[in-house]
């Protein structure tokens, strides 16, 4: 059975660091992953996802992602946090187009100003 | 840009009680999920569906629950008769293509009360 483990509930971090979002999964076939952000009050936005290729994935908003297989991680980075970032960020994995998504219990990023 | 809704946004039911959980997916997808996230912990798969029949549950999704397509556009969650522990977040979840990797885009969730 696949699972998700991300390490940290809570990461506060001050405006204008970098940040690291700790993502690692297991599962016996290859996988999917993917990123999810909540922002509050809202439903979950897929923030970035890998599928196959390049290992290194980018959302839109300066996030970034590299999958890799040997240590089963997918880590979630940015290299400069706004206050605009302080949300809910979710880790997920499937392994085929139809099947759920097994997600981790989430890390809520606290920006500080 | 095309979103999926539900109603209500916050559900408070007493012990024993049927609920129904409304969802409209994205008008031209095919595939649809119910998701549920108890306060402070991991959010669950519980249904999928697919061609008005369910294509997938959980062990979660007991004899206590139902999925309805009833008229083309929404998608339901019944609970017949809800329990304390039934108190969750629930989120459904639209895929356009069947066998595809496509994204799942999710509605902004019931909060589901059971007192």
């Amino acid at each position: 059975a696949q699972s998700v483990t991300q390490l940290d509930s809570q990461v506060p971090v001050f405006e204008e660091a970098p940040v690291e979002l700790r993502c690692n999964y297991s599962s016996s076939v290859s996988v999917y992953l993917f990123w999810y952000v909540q922002y509050p009050n809202q439903g979950l936005q897929l923030l970035l996802k890998y599928l196959s290729g390049s290992t290194l994935v980018e959302s839109i908003n300066g996030f970034e992602a590299e999958f890799n297989k040997s240590q089963t991680s997918f880590h979630l980075r940015k290299p400069s946090v706004h206050i605009s970032d302080t949300a809910e960020y979710f880790c997920a994995v499937t392994n085929s187009g139809n099947t759920p998504l097994v997600f981790g219990k989430g890390t809520r990023l606290s920006v500080i100003a | 840009e095309p979103e999926v809704t539900q109603t209500p946004s916050h559900q408070v039911t007493q012990m024993g009680q049927e609920v129904i959980l409304r969802c409209v997916p994205i008008s031209n997808h095919l595939y649809f999920y119910w998701y549920r996230q108890i306060l402070g912990q991991k959010v669950e798969f519980l249904v999928s569906f697919y061609n008005n029949e369910i294509s997938e549950k959980s062990e979660i999704f007991d004899d206590q629950f139902s999925v309805e397509r009833p008229d083309g556009s929404n998608f339901t969650l019944k609970i017949r008769s809800t329990k304390l522990e039934d108190s969750a977040m629930y989120f459904c979840a639209s895929k356009p293509q069947v066998g595809s990797t496509d994204t799942q885009y999710f509605g902004p969730g019931t909060r589901l009360t059971v007192l």
